[in-house]
């Protein structure tokens, strides 16, 4: 049981360098979530998408992008990496909104030196 | 907007003491609410949830929480805390025709022997 497999686990890029985070969820779920967690401030929305082909803005989204192409992968994108980009990054999926509960994966630290 | 606040960053109980971990939600509509545990170097998984058929909770780990409409509360409870109980905990809440999900900034939870 995969469930939600986040890529890579670790990672640290220089100031303005690019890349994009994987999530992959095997269980068929249609919402997909991109949340970063920090100390003392427990874990920030940064997109979303309730389908595939479909993404929508959480709490904190400027310096991120998103694409959800194929149901089963949700991309996070960061065009040009900051220190204040510095974090650990969850994905999650749900079966749909309301009461599902979402599941995530284990987690990827990024650090932007 | 939907918020939810969890009161105390840190908690310390001793081990068979009673915890208690505070989550108030603030919106005029009951809105789905969550409790997550999250073990170091983990990913968040799921301790119980709330869908209104239920105002009392019963989790897995001898957790349970109780929503009081009258209080916007969800407490989260064990009678006797074991040493294995040390994590972080998460409050989080969607609201009915809201498709995000959003969390408070945790409690660390410490067991003492």
């Amino acid at each position: 049981n995969a469930g939600v497999t986040q890529t890579p686990k670790f990672r640290v890029l220089k100031t303005g360098q690019s890349m994009t985070l994987l999530c992959a969820q095997d269980m068929n779920h249609e919402y997909m979530y991109w949340y970063r967690q920090d100390p003392g401030m427990g874990l920030r929305l940064i997109h979303y998408s309730v389908g595939e082909g479909t993404t929508a803005k959480g709490e904190v989204p400027d310096g991120y992008n998103v694409s959800r192409l194929k149901k089963q992968n949700f991309l996070l994108g960061l065009e040009s990496a900051a220190p204040s980009q510095t974090s650990v990054y969850f994905c999650a999926s749900s079966p749909r909104g309301g009461n599902t509960e979402a599941f995530f994966g284990q987690g990827t630290r990024l650090t932007v030196v | 907007a939907q918020s939810v606040t969890q009161l105390g960053s840190h908690v310390s109980v001793s081990e068979g003491a009673l915890v208690l971990l505070r989550c108030n939600y603030s919106s005029s509509v009951p809105p789905y609410l969550f409790w997550y545990v999250q073990y170091p170097n983990q990913g968040l998984q799921l301790l119980l949830k709330y869908t209104s058929a239920a105002t009392l909770v019963k989790g897995i780990n001898g957790f349970e929480a109780e929503f009081k409409k009258s209080e916007t509360s969800f407490h989260l409870t064990k009678p006797s805390a074991h040493m294995s109980d040390a994590a972080e905990y998460f409050c989080a809440v969607r609201l009915n025709n809201n498709n995000d999900m959003r969390f408070g900034a945790g409690t660390r939870l410490t067991v003492k022997p």
